[in-house]
């Protein structure tokens, strides 16, 4: 079946760097995004950023721009997520979602292409404390 | 583009209606903006697509449904099932995700 399973808790120090990991399986890594969401104790989702598998291609959000990598081993369908210099406020659950594609067929068999986070990861909880 | 989502709170008993809004900032199209539930402990689950398309396996007691830029979702008769947090998130501008609605136990 289609799953994304993830890697194990971490704990960091402040400044130091954690890495993520998220292996896919069930379905063809190289032809669906990734996406990252982080979660902090009893907050909301917070969207991370995505990356292209195939291409390698990659697009954070503003808040993680120069702190977030994404990148990928298509050899093992792994995704990675690596956050630097982290800080007390990056204590979260943090996710792998895959970027779903889904055709819909509308009134009179018209067609329809969407895009969702279909299929989540067990979450990762990462602690930053000294 | 922020989603605001209202209540932040509904307290409502097994078979009740809950009625539950996700306002945009600006004018998104009604075809990137989707649904989750989370339940206590869990990821998030996918329940609607495109503001109003049921997701494999969910429960027709869900609808989703929109007007400009309010968007809703319904759910018919509550099931013990259905006390969870439920979250919109757009993606038509990057990706964000509006706060998030507890619909609890009364």
């Amino acid at each position: 079946q289609v799953q994304l399973v993830q890697s194990g808790t971490e704990v960091k120090q402040p400044g130091a760097s954690v890495t993520v990991s998220c292996k896919a399986s069930g379905y063809t890594f190289n032809n669906y995004d990734i996406n990252w969401v982080r979660q902090a104790t009893g907050q909301g989702l917070e969207w991370m950023g995505w990356m292209n598998p195939k291409t390698g291609t990659a697009e954070s959000a503003q808040k993680f721009q120069g702190r977030i990598t994404m990148t990928r081993n298509t050899s093992t369908t792994t995704a990675y997520m690596e956050l630097r210099s982290l800080r007390s406020e990056d204590t979260a659950v943090y996710y792998c979602a895959r970027w779903g594609k889904i055709l819909w067929f509308g009134e009179l068999l018209s067609k329809h292409y969407y895009n969702a986070m279909d299929v989540w990861g067990q979450g990762t909880t990462v602690t930053v404390s000294s | 583009i922020v989603l605001t989502q209202s209540p932040g709170t509904l307290s409502l008993s097994p078979g009740e209606r809950a009625t539950l809004s996700c306002r945009a900032s600006e004018t998104i199209s009604s075809h990137y903006l989707t649904w989750f539930q989370q339940r206590p402990g869990q990821a998030p689950r996918l329940l609607i697509f495109g503001s109003s398309n049921r997701a494999t396996g969910i429960p027709d007691r869900f609808s989703g449904s929109w007007s400009g830029t309010d968007f809703t979702l319904t759910i018919s008769r509550l099931e013990p099932e259905d006390f969870a947090v439920y979250y919109c998130q757009q993606y038509a501008t990057s990706r964000t995700f509006g706060q998030g609605t507890k619909v609890e136990l009364k």
